[in-house]
């Protein structure tokens, strides 16, 4: 089974940097995935992670360290559109399967 | 736009009621899978299907199948609803299938009510 953890809820100001972190259990690993989701849209890809390191695309970077079980999502200049749910997710590297196990999200509000 | 397409939007029924959900992949994706988001828990992966073939299921209710046809568009039947089952059903595609590293991509969901 897998289990991920990741804060409830974040808040940060317009124009400042945050920093979620995920940390999971996981008894096969093939992969992490970061997703944002607006209230009651679909979620929408940010980031991938397999391999150690960092991973940065443009305001949004994702770091992986499989040996700690840990990945974070670090969103630069930040704007008021960001205010959403972040989801953290593991692919399973088993079973020939590869749904993804979510956490349970973290909303990020986004204050002027 | 993903380019992952649901239907319909929403669905208003009553107990006991059956319905089907229809999910048409990205063009060129051959994996499709369902997902089930509930206030309390979460994003839940339901089932996969690889080219028309079951994969692999995950917190699936017996009550609850799926199928995916020869051009690749996949339904969900659920059956024998309950207050419970009302969420947002999302279908997701990926080009290829297991131990493949892809993306899924979300399409818009499907949000049901059961009354």
């Amino acid at each position: 089974g897998q289990n991920i953890d990741q804060p409830t809820e974040m808040t940060a100001t317009e124009g400042a940097i945050v920093q979620i972190n995920c940390t999971y259990q996981t008894s096969g690993f093939n992969g992490l995935f970061w997703y944002q989701q607006h209230a009651g849209e679909a979620p929408t890809f940010l980031s991938y992670n397999v391999l150690d390191g960092l991973e940065e695309k443009g305001r949004f970077s994702s770091f992986l360290s499989r040996s700690k079980g840990y990945s974070y999502l670090l969103l630069k200049e930040l704007q008021m559109k960001d205010s959403a749910s972040y989801l953290c997710a593991v692919r399973d590297s088993g079973g020939g399967a590869d749904g993804l196990t979510f956490g349970k999200g973290t909303h990020l509000i986004i204050q002027p | 736009d993903s380019g992952v397409t649901q239907t319909p939007k929403h669905l208003i029924t009553a107990t006991g009621q059956r319905v089907t959900l229809r999910c048409s992949p990205r063009s060129g994706d051959l994996s499709v899978y369902w997902y089930q988001q509930s206030l309390d828990q979460g994003l839940q992966f339901l089932i996969q299907y690889y080219n028309g073939e079951e994969r692999a299921k995950g917190n699936i209710l017996e009550r609850f199948s799926a199928q995916q046809f020869p051009d690749l568009h996949s339904e969900l039947n659920l059956s024998s609803l309950e207050l419970g089952d009302s969420a947002l059903y999302f279908c997701a595609s990926s080009p290829r299938g297991p131990y493949s590293t892809d993306t899924q991509y979300f399409g818009p969901g499907t949000r049901l009510t059961v009354l």
